[in-house]
C-alpha cells in the first residue's frame, strides 16, 4: 500500500512571498490533515477534511493560510505572504475516517528568510 | 482544550537499558495514540489504548493506559540504537470527530 505523498520536501523562501505543499493521501482514505510543527514541538492542527469538506480549520491563520480538496483526494495547503514564524515542518496525514488511526507524510520542511 | 505533557523532555540511555516515557493529560483519555519520528521523517504510527489499564506490546516496546485514564507510560527493554528518535504521545478526547493533540516529544538517544 503506498503511502502518504507529499511535495515538495524541503522549500526555502523570503518572508512575505507565498509557497504551495500538496499532498496525496492513502486511497480510499476520506479524512485528511494537515498538521504544523515547529522545531521542538508536538504537530499542531492546521485544517481537517472529510472529504472535499471542512471538519475543523479554528487553528488554521485564514489571513495567510488557505487549504483545499479538490474531488475529496489530493490536497493544496498555501500560504500567501510568508512570516519568518511559519518556518516549519508541514505534515499531511490521512485516516480511513475519523477515529481511526492517521498514516502521516514525510513532511515539507519550510524555511523562511 | 486538552493538552499533553511528555516527560523527560530528552534521554539519552546506553544500549541495553531499559527506559520509561510518560504522557500525562489534563483531560480523560478516550484514545491515546504513541508515535515515533526519526529527523525529517514524517510520525510512524507505533500503538494505540482506549481502555483504562490497557496494555499492549510490540516488539521490545510495551505502552499502558492507566485505570484512570489520564496518563500513559511507553516502556523500552534493552534499548538499541534503532530505537533512536522522537517519541509522541497522541490524544483522542473522545468526540468521535476530534483529530489527535500531540504531546511536544521525548528525545530519545541510544549510544553504544
Amino acid at each position: 500500500e503506498a503511502g502518504v505523498a507529499q511535495s515538495p520536501r524541503y522549500k526555502i523562501i523570503e518572508k512575505r512571498q507565498s509557497v504551495a505543499f500538496w499532498c496525496n493521501p492513502i486511497s480510499g482514505h476520506a479524512t485528511l490533515y494537515w498538521y504544523q510543527q515547529i522545531l521542538g514541538q508536538g504537530p499542531k492542527l492546521l485544517i481537517q477534511f472529510q472529504n472535499n469538506g471542512v471538519v475543523d480549520d479554528s487553528q488554521l491563520p485564514k489571513d495567510r493560510f488557505s487549504a483545499e480538496r479538490l474531488k475529496g483526494v489530493d490536497s493544496t495547503l498555501k500560504i500567501q505572504p510568508a512570516k519568518l514564524e511559519d518556518s516549519a515542518v508541514y505534515l499531511c496525514a490521512s485516516s480511513l475516517t475519523v477515529g481511526n488511526v492517521l498514516t502521516f507524510g514525510a513532511g515539507s520542511r519550510l524555511t523562511v528568510l | 482544550s486538552q493538552e499533553l505533557e511528555q516527560s523527560p523532555q530528552s534521554l539519552i540511555v546506553q544500549e541495553g537499558k531499559n527506559l520509561t516515557i510518560n504522557c500525562t493529560s489534563s483531560k480523560t483519555l478516550y484514545g491515546l495514540y504513541w508515535y515515533k519520528q526519526k529527523y525529517g521523517e514524517g510520525l510512524i504510527f507505533l500503538m494505540m489504548l482506549q481502555k483504562g489499564g490497557e496494555e499492549k506490546s510490540h516488539e521490545k516496546i510495551t505502552a499502558k493506559l492507566d485505570e484512570k485514564k489520564q496518563q500513559s507510560s511507553l516502556h523500552i527493554t534493552a534499548s538499541q540504537p534503532s530505537h533512536a528518535g522522537i517519541y509522541l504521545c497522541g490524544a483522542d478526547s473522545g468526540s468521535g470527530n476530534t483529530p489527535l493533540v500531540f504531546g511536544k516529544g521525548t528525545r530519545l538517544s541510544v549510544i553504544a
